[in-house]
C-alpha cells in the first residue's frame, strides 16, 4: 500500500528558532498534500493544502507566514515552523493524496514538536 | 455543511465481546466516510471507507460499517474485540467539492482483559 513518512518523528527545540518537517510520499506520486495538527487528546484540525508546484493554501485562523509550507515535488513537501514558540508545540501529521480525484489519504506517522 | 458527529468519547469492552462505535453525518449529498484508527505513537492507518457502493463495508482487523442514509449513520463494529484493537478511532467525511476531510472529535476503545 502507499507508504507515506515524516522526518523527524520527534524534536525538541528552543524558542525562537525554526524547524523543519518533511514530508515524503515513498511509493506513489503525490500531487496534492495536507497538513493537520493534533492537540493532545483531539481531533485533526486541517492547517493547509499544497498541490504540486503552487502555493499552499492556509485555512482560516492558520498564519502563513507562520508555518511555510513547500511542496516543490511529487514525493516531498516540508512545513517549516518558524520562530516556534511554546504553543506551537503540537503533534504535526501529513497526509499525501495521488492524482486529483482520488479521495483517500495516505497518513505519515506524525512529528511531535516541543519548544522549550 | 458537512459534519461528523462521534457520540462516544471513550468506549469500554471486554476482549472478546462486541465493538460498537458510532458515527452520525451531516451532508448536502452523497457522502464518503471513513473510519481511521490511531494506535498510541504510530501513524493513522484506513480502516474502511464508503464510497456509494455496497452499503456494508468490511474492512481490515475484522472491522465493519454499514451506512445507513435514512439515520445519517456510519457505525463500526467488530464481532469479538482483541486487546490489539486498543487505540483511537476517527470518523471522517469527504468534501466532495474538494475531497478535504472532515474530523470527528475521535472515540477511544478500551479493551479489558
Amino acid at each position: 500500500g502507499a507508504v507515506v513518512s515524516q522526518h523527524p518523528s520527534r524534536v525538541i527545540c528552543k524558542s525562537g528558532t525554526s524547524v523543519k518537517i518533511e514530508c515524503r510520499s515513498l511509493d506513489f506520486q503525490a500531487t496534492t498534500m495536507f497538513w493537520y495538527r493534533q492537540f493532545p487528546k483531539q481531533s485533526l484540525m486541517l492547517m493547509a493544502t499544497s498541490n504540486e508546484g503552487s502555493k499552499a493554501t492556509y485555512e482560516q485562523g492558520v498564519e502563513k507566514d507562520k508555518f511555510l509550507i513547500n511542496h516543490a515535488s511529487l514525493t516531498l513537501s516540508t512545513l517549516t515552523v518558524t520562530s516556534a514558540h511554546p504553543e506551537d508545540s503540537s503533534f504535526y501529521i501529513c497526509s499525501a493524496r495521488e492524482g486529483t480525484v482520488q479521495e483517500t489519504q495516505y497518513f505519515g506517522p506524525g512529528t511531535r514538536l516541543l519548544v522549550l | 455543511a458537512q459534519s461528523v458527529t462521534q457520540l462516544d468519547s471513550h468506549v469500554s469492552v471486554s476482549e472478546g465481546t462486541p465493538v460498537l462505535l458510532r458515527c452520525n453525518y451531516s451532508s448536502s449529498y452523497s457522502p464518503s466516510l471513513f473510519w481511521y484508527v490511531q494506535h498510541p505513537n504510530k501513524g493513522l492507518q484506513l480502516l474502511l471507507k464508503y464510497t456509494s457502493a455496497a452499503t456494508l463495508v468490511k474492512g481490515i482487523n475484522g472491522f465493519e460499517a454499514e451506512f445507513k442514509k435514512s439515520e445519517t449513520s456510519f457505525h463500526l463494529t467488530k464481532p469479538s474485540a482483541h486487546m490489539s484493537d486498543a487505540a483511537e478511532y476517527f470518523c471522517v467525511v469527504s468534501d466532495r467539492g474538494n475531497y478535504q476531510l472532515i474530523w470527528g472529535a475521535g472515540t477511544k476503545l478500551i479493551i479489558k482483559p
